[in-house]
């Protein structure tokens, strides 16, 4: 069964601290993965997308990384600020042949980043 | 640009009435989708439109219409609403498939039903 799971499923830190988030996928054939920030009360807004061929991407703040062989990714978020307090949900893409043309969609994980 | 918009933002209703949320998006995309999002469970797909005229099923489209008259519009009507569609519903569009690789989906900001 395809599946995307995330942790922690809550995380909270102060200020200025570093943090990294996970993402475990069972998702065969598997074509892309992306990362979602999704603020409160508003829609998802996409923050990378990495094929299976590349092992980092970064935007910013946001670092993604993914290992294929271990179908594993991480999202490191450096110098926290308040404003990066939101849930941030991976999505797997199954390659586009047949019954896997689709998004996986994780349950995200809520963060609250503190003063 | 607006981007993605949504309306209503909030709405109420009771078993069997039915309403149309509408989805407008400023950027001449092709692919146009619905999705709704429930605690516990990632987003899931209801009915999506590759383009103007065009609409296909997506995972969740049982109690769900839609139609893409306009390609800048995307309308999802429940005929006879259930509360277990109460939700929060998702618009969003992107320029080509969005399953490709580097086709980013944008999203709406969301409306909020509630079904008693």
């Amino acid at each position: 069964k395809n599946q995307v799971e995330q942790s922690p499923q809550s995380l909270i830190i102060l200020e200025g601290k570093n943090c990294t988030l996970q993402c475990n996928y069972t998702v065969s054939p598997f074509s892309n993965l992306r990362w979602y920030k999704q603020d409160t009360g508003r829609g998802p807004v996409s923050l990378t997308i990495m094929t299976f061929s590349e092992n980092t991407k970064s935007n910013g703040r946001y670092t993604a990384t993914l290992d294929a062989d271990t179908k594993q990714s991480s999202l490191h978020i450096t110098a926290s600020q308040l404003s990066d307090s939101a849930s941030y949900i991976c999505v797997v893409s199954g390659d586009n042949a047949g019954n896997n043309r689709k998004l996986i969609w994780g349950l995200g994980t809520s963060l609250a980043v503190n003063p | 640009n607006a981007g993605v918009t949504q309306t209503p933002k909030f709405r109420v209703l009771k078993t069997g009435q039915s309403m149309t949320l509408l989805c407008a998006q400023d950027m001449n995309h092709e692919y146009m989708y619905w999705y709704r999002q429930d605690p516990g469970m990632g987003l899931r797909l209801i009915h999506y439109s590759v383009g103007e005229g065009t609409t296909a099923k997506g995972e969740v489209p049982d109690g769900y219409n839609v139609s893409r008259l306009k390609k800048q519009n995307f309308l999802l009507g429940l005929e006879s609403a259930a509360p277990s569609q109460t939700s929060v519903y998702f618009c969003a569009s992107s320029y080509m498939d969005y399953l490709q690789a580097y086709n980013e989906q944008f999203f709406g900001p969301g409306t909020r039903l509630t079904v008693l």
